[in-house]
């Protein structure tokens, strides 16, 4: 059974960068099959696709937050990681990380980190 | 504001029936397939509907989802109050920069 786990700071000063990581059980991000992504959900609000990366390296973000996310895969350690600069209070968030699977059909996200609360404040 | 425009919020009683409808474009729901994922209070989304249409393995058959067009439905059959959550559909979205796209998200309430 795969398990994702997000670990890092709850806490962030604004204009700080938020980082996290996400470490992957029971499968391995050196999978061709899946690109690997992090979705954040701000409080009482909905879900907000922020980016992926493949195994390989390549990324696609989000356009309303390409110039400030940065994420990265480290294989020896079968974790990828998000950082995310200048954060402002509308930055406070869930984060989750999830796999995509990717089909010749389609893709969705079929397993889910239990999501880690961050909080952008002084 | 959403890409994808879900209502707020559905109400039904248990053991009935109740669909909740994702609507898009030509660049996101029309040319791309639509996961439907339900979200408890206080957890991690969970994937219900891929493709469409399909159950990923363990999701009952209660649960059904369809595609028309540049809209999608999500249905849900004998309700039960454990249904009451959060439900969010989502697909790429083929624009200039393609991305992740996901609805703002349906309350549904099993009165």
């Amino acid at each position: 059974q795969v398990q994702l786990q997000e670990s890092g700071p709850g806490l962030v000063k604004p204009s700080e960068t938020l980082s996290l990581t996400c470490t992957v059980s029971g499968g391995s991000v050196s999978s061709g099959s899946y690109y690997w992504s992090w979705i954040r959900q701000p409080p009482g609000k909905g879900l907000e696709w922020i980016g992926y990366i493949y195994y390989s390296g390549s990324t696609n973000y989000n356009p309303s937050l390409k110039s400030r996310v940065t994420i990265s895969v480290d294989t020896s350690k079968n974790q990828f990681s998000l950082k995310l600069s200048s954060v402002t209070a509308a930055d406070t968030a869930v984060y989750y990380c999830a796999r995509e699977k990717v089909e010749e059909a389609g893709s969705s996200f079929d397993y889910w980190g239990q999501g880690t609360l961050v909080t952008v404040s002084s | 504001q959403s890409v994808l425009t879900q209502p707020p919020s559905v109400s039904a009683a248990p053991g009935q029936k109740v669909t909740i409808s994702c609507s898009g474009s030509s660049s996101n729901i029309g040319n791309n397939y639509v996961s439907w994922y339900q979200q408890l209070p206080g957890t991690a989304p969970k994937l219900l509907i891929y493709d469409n249409n399909k159950r990923p393995s363990g999701i009952p058959d209660r649960f059904s989802g369809s595609k028309s067009g540049t809209s999608a439905t999500l249905g849900i059959t004998g309700l039960q109050t454990g249904d009451e959550a959060d439900y969010y559909c989502g697909t790429w979205d083929s624009s200039l920069s393609p991305n992740w796209v996901f609805g703002g998200g349906t309350k549904l309430t099993v009165l």
